[in-house]
């Protein structure tokens, strides 16, 4: 069936330096979704990409849907403690649903 | 504007007794998604509702899980007979429109914890 597959499962990074997860789907997506999720709290919605290609930026996070529309990353740049949580890409397939990939731990180093 | 609401935030059952966990979705939102997650790991999908009517359960035990969404009123994912095995954070999200690739607004979950 299809699957989205997320690396790195955990990323320890020092304050200040750069981030990136990636999210990969063994099938063609209609589009892809990022959440955050902090410790002890609930995904939230972050961004849906739709189009080929497509690149959206939000302050330091920075999205991209993969021209073949099977793969995602989202980089963060000079991360800050504020970043700390779970990041999952979902995925959405055939039959309309989503695909949750199992999430990106990140841990800041002060 | 209300967010999504679940309640309640936590419950503590005894193997064997029922858990009950509700969900009010957004306001004018009529679809309703319930996720499972074990502590550290990711979210894994339950099921999909619209008003009155299951539209996906595959990711829902066929045995002891049941789901609604009435007409009027919450949603509920029932629990009969809990186990050990049950114990975990569910959440409920909803969207607006049709489909599952609207964006998913999420509650704060119900953390059930089992003795």
């Amino acid at each position: 069936g299809q699957q989205v597959m997320q690396i790195p499962q955990y990323q320890h990074v020092q304050e200040g330096e750069d981030f990136t997860t990636y999210c990969n789907s063994s099938t063609t997506l209609s589009n892809i979704q990022w959440y955050k999720q902090r410790p002890g709290g609930h995904p939230v919605f972050l961004i849906q990409l739709v189009k080929s290609g497509e690149v959206k930026k939000q302050k330091r996070l920075t999205f991209q849907f993969g021209e073949a529309k099977k793969n995602s990353s989202l980089h963060i740049t000079a991360t800050q403690t504020t970043d700390v949580g779970t990041y999952f890409c979902a995925g959405g397939g055939r039959d309309d649903k989503i695909i949750f990939g199992k999430g990106t731990r990140l841990h800041i180093l002060p | 504007n209300a967010g999504v609401m679940q309640n309640p935030r936590h419950l503590v059952r005894r193997r064997g007794q029922e858990a009950r966990l509700r969900c009010s979705p957004m306001k004018g939102h009529s679809h309703v998604y319930w996720y499972r997650q074990l502590p550290e790991e990711g979210l894994k999908f339950m099921v999909y509702l619209q008003k009155e009517n299951i539209i996906d359960e595959s990711g829902m035990p066929k045995e002891r899980f049941s789901a609604e969404f009435p007409k009027e009123g919450p949603s509920i994912l029932r629990i009969q007979q809990v186990v050990r095995g049950d114990s975990a954070a569910y959440f409920c999200a909803s969207s607006l429109g049709t489909g599952m690739n609207q964006p998913q607004h999420f509650g704060d979950g119900t953390r059930l914890s089992i003795l």
